[in-house]
């Protein structure tokens, strides 16, 4: 059962054009979604945030977008750089639970 | 504070083995987790700690997997009898875990342990 699910395996984009990541997910208890990225042979690194209360959140070039409507959740990255390119995990949480992460999105930014 | 560490980085073991890895994880975070990754796959929920206590299991934690974490503070990770399936990247994490913040969800990981079973 796939509760978090991430549609498309890879991604290609142009340096400094927008990356957008989707996600999906399932179990309307999650109530906090995050993004991580992951390099080769790394663990994965806290990206960005999210509370299920809200509809956006910003930092910087990053941007998440939740709607809960559609159970869906999207990462913008704006404008890409090369060193974005790296998989990126999207991951819910309810009650500071355990994380459950979707299967990755592999970016590559090329000049 | 560097972050969550974790040793061995690599481990390569003949099936039939016992391994065991540690972690250590940001000092002022109370929760401890383990996740396992495999090619392919995002990381999977293992186990985790709130202090000493552990909290859940998940059914991918065989009775061939145990874990502690005897004073709150590092945890180990150990695997008896490995099989080749066990072969993974296992990733540790840490949080504060007290509910009230929107940081207190963040987990933090460390780089992992390779574990390579031949």
């Amino acid at each position: 059962d796939q509760q978090v699910k991430q549609n498309s395996p890879s991604l290609s984009v142009q340096e400094g054009r927008i990356s957008i990541l989707n996600c999906d997910y399932t179990n309307s208890m999650f109530d906090y979604f995050l993004w991580y990225k992951k390099y080769p042979a790394e663990g994965p690194t806290f990206l960005i945030s999210i509370s299920s209360i809200k509809d956006k959140n910003e930092d910087g070039r990053f941007t998440v977008f939740l709607n809960k409507s559609a159970k869906h959740l999207s990462l913008h990255i704006v404008p890409s750089q090369p060193g974005d390119s790296a998989v990126y995990f999207c991951a819910a949480s309810k009650d500071t639970d355990k994380l459950i992460f979707g299967t990755g999105t592999r970016l590559q930014v090329f000049p | 504070d560097t972050g969550v560490s974790q040793n061995p980085r690599h481990k390569i073991t003949k099936r039939g083995q016992n391994v065991t890895f540690r972690c250590d994880p940001i000092s002022e975070h109370n929760r401890l987790y383990w996740y396992r990754q495999t090619l392919g796959q995002g990381p999977e929920f293992l186990t985790y700690f709130q202090n000493e206590a552990q909290l859940e299991k998940s059914r991918l934690l065989s009775d061939r997997f145990s874990a502690e974490r005897p004073k709150g503070s590092f945890s180990t990770l150990e695997i008896q009898r490995t099989e080749q399936g066990d072969s993974a990247m296992y990733l540790c994490a840490s949080s504060s875990g007290t509910s009230g913040a929107s940081s207190l969800y963040e987990q933090y990981f460390g780089p992992g342990t390779r574990l390579t079973v031949t």
